[in-house]
């Protein structure tokens, strides 16, 4: 089974500063989709961005980038020039590309202070 | 439109009262999913529906009973609940299996 880990329970940065979330994952499968989803005070979870494993290219929107290193089972986000709105809980996510696979596997997630 | 629509969003309940959650997406979506989020806790998957069907049921208790009527639309109906229920209940669609999700604003359940 996969597992997505994220070892950071807390971050804080100073606005308009850059701050970067770590996640680790386990899969034996080569293909597959990750993704970091944000959940502010609201609660509603907001996708950030997207990245295919098959593309080694690192994904980007906007103020926000990965850096997604596949052998290392790595993919980190990096946001730049923080914002107050950014303040969230950060959820680092699985999914297997596998046809009928449809579970998304989440992190324990990255509660993300900014300091104004 | 790019919303999946949650109602309602707080309900308080009786351990003996039957209620519905009710989730609609009007983005021609097939799949379509709930979560239950407990506080400082990430999502977990309860159902999947793909293409009206149910297609994964996380070996959740049967006093939840997910319903699919149409594409757009997804409910689940709450009986005999427990108080450990209480939680966010998150709904959540994508435009097939492998795509990105799309979450509702999610119901605040608490459960007396």
């Amino acid at each position: 089974a996969q597992t997505v880990t994220q070892s950071q329970p807390e971050m804080s940065v100073q606005e308009a500063e850059t701050v970067t979330l770590s996640c680790t994952y386990d899969t034996s499968e080569s293909d597959y989709y990750l993704f970091w989803y944000k959940q502010p005070p609201s609660r509603q979870m907001i996708l950030v961005i997207r990245q295919e494993a098959y593309k080694q290219q690192n994904a980007t929107e906007n103020r926000f980038s990965v850096n997604f290193q596949k052998a290392a089972k790595s993919f980190s986000l990096k946001i730049s020039d923080s914002q107050l709105g950014d303040a969230a809980m950060y959820f680092c996510a699985y999914r297997s590309a596998v046809q009928g696979a449809q579970k998304l596997v989440f992190g324990q997630g990255t509660r993300l202070t900014i300091n104004p | 439109d790019t919303e999946v629509t949650q109602t309602p969003k707080h309900l308080v309940m009786g351990m003996t009262n039957k209620k519905s959650l009710k989730c609609e997406q009007h983005m021609g979506h097939r799949a379509m999913y709930w979560y239950k989020q407990k506080a400082k806790k990430p999502p977990e998957l309860m159902f999947v529906y793909s293409y009206e069907k149910l297609s994964i049921n996380e070996s959740v208790p049967s006093r939840f009973s997910p319903e699919c009527p149409n594409s757009s639309l997804l409910n689940l109906h709450l009986h005999a609940l427990q108080p450990e229920d209480s939680a966010l209940y998150l709904c959540a669609s994508s435009l097939n299996e492998v795509e990105k999700l799309f979450f509702g604003s999610g119901t605040q359940l608490s459960v007396l």
